[in-house]
């Protein structure tokens, strides 16, 4: 099973309004990430929260982390129609794992002008 | 954008055929990774190297095989195409803590 799962699977929302979606994890971690993906193409990474962190902020993205209940939340403020896209969360369980990254499931996210 | 280029970008393919999906990047990072995304978005890790003459299989069961002869070119193969492969391929290679992905390979084995 994945390491990581997100929640809701799609999300529509008007533009101006927020964002915000979910992922949960199964194992410790060394840290977090978010990324994006655009209908067709790769991925792009967003932001990163170490498992020390609470939470981060960039721009209109604010993440935080939770480590007790092995979760996630990304929110995007003032979404805009531009912001539509795929969201994944990825897991770095550190070096001793093979410096792989496990992705959640991924949020479908529709902003509507 | 980042420097790491796939190509075909679309491929259309019949059962048997071998096929060799192309992935390089210019940054000159070591670690490299080969991911299937399903229709359903889930990405699963088949392929991943440490560096030049190093690859290691991923979580994903998979009928390809990789090379990493050079640092900056990681191909995918698949020796004979069959219809469970249609899937998108997306390339990525990581320095540091980030991951940076190609633009993906989608294959369609009819």
């Amino acid at each position: 099973s994945q390491q990581g799962e997100e929640d809701p699977q799609a999300l529509s929302i008007q533009e101006g309004e927020n964002a915000t979606m979910n992922c949960s994890y199964k194992t410790s971690i060394n840290n977090l990430q978010w990324y994006r993906q655009n209908s067709g193409r790769g991925l792009v990474h967003l932001i990163l929260i170490r498992s020390n962190e609470r939470e981060k902020h960039s721009g209109r993205l604010r993440v935080t982390l939770d480590t007790s209940k092995k979760s996630s939340s990304l929110l995007i403020t003032a979404s805009r129609a531009a912001d539509t896209a795929s969201y994944f969360c990825a897991t770095d369980l550190g070096a001793g794992t093979g410096n792989q990254f496990y992705f959640g499931t991924g949020t479908s996210l529709t902003v509507i002008p | 954008e980042a420097d790491i280029y796939q190509t075909p970008r679309y491929l259309v393919i019949g059962t048997g055929k071998k096929i060799t999906l192309e992935c390089s990047q210019t940054m000159g990072h070591d670690k490299m990774y080969w991911y299937q995304q399903d229709p359903g978005m889930e990405l699963h890790l088949i392929h991943y190297s440490y560096g030049v003459n190093s690859t290691e299989k991923g979580d994903l069961s998979s009928e390809s095989t990789v090379s990493r002869i050079r640092t900056e070119h990681f191909p995918l193969t698949l020796e004979s195409a069959r219809p469970s492969h249609t899937s998108q391929y997306l390339c990525a290679s990581r320095q540091a803590y980030e991951q940076y992905f190609g633009p993906g390979t989608r294959l369609t084995v009819t």
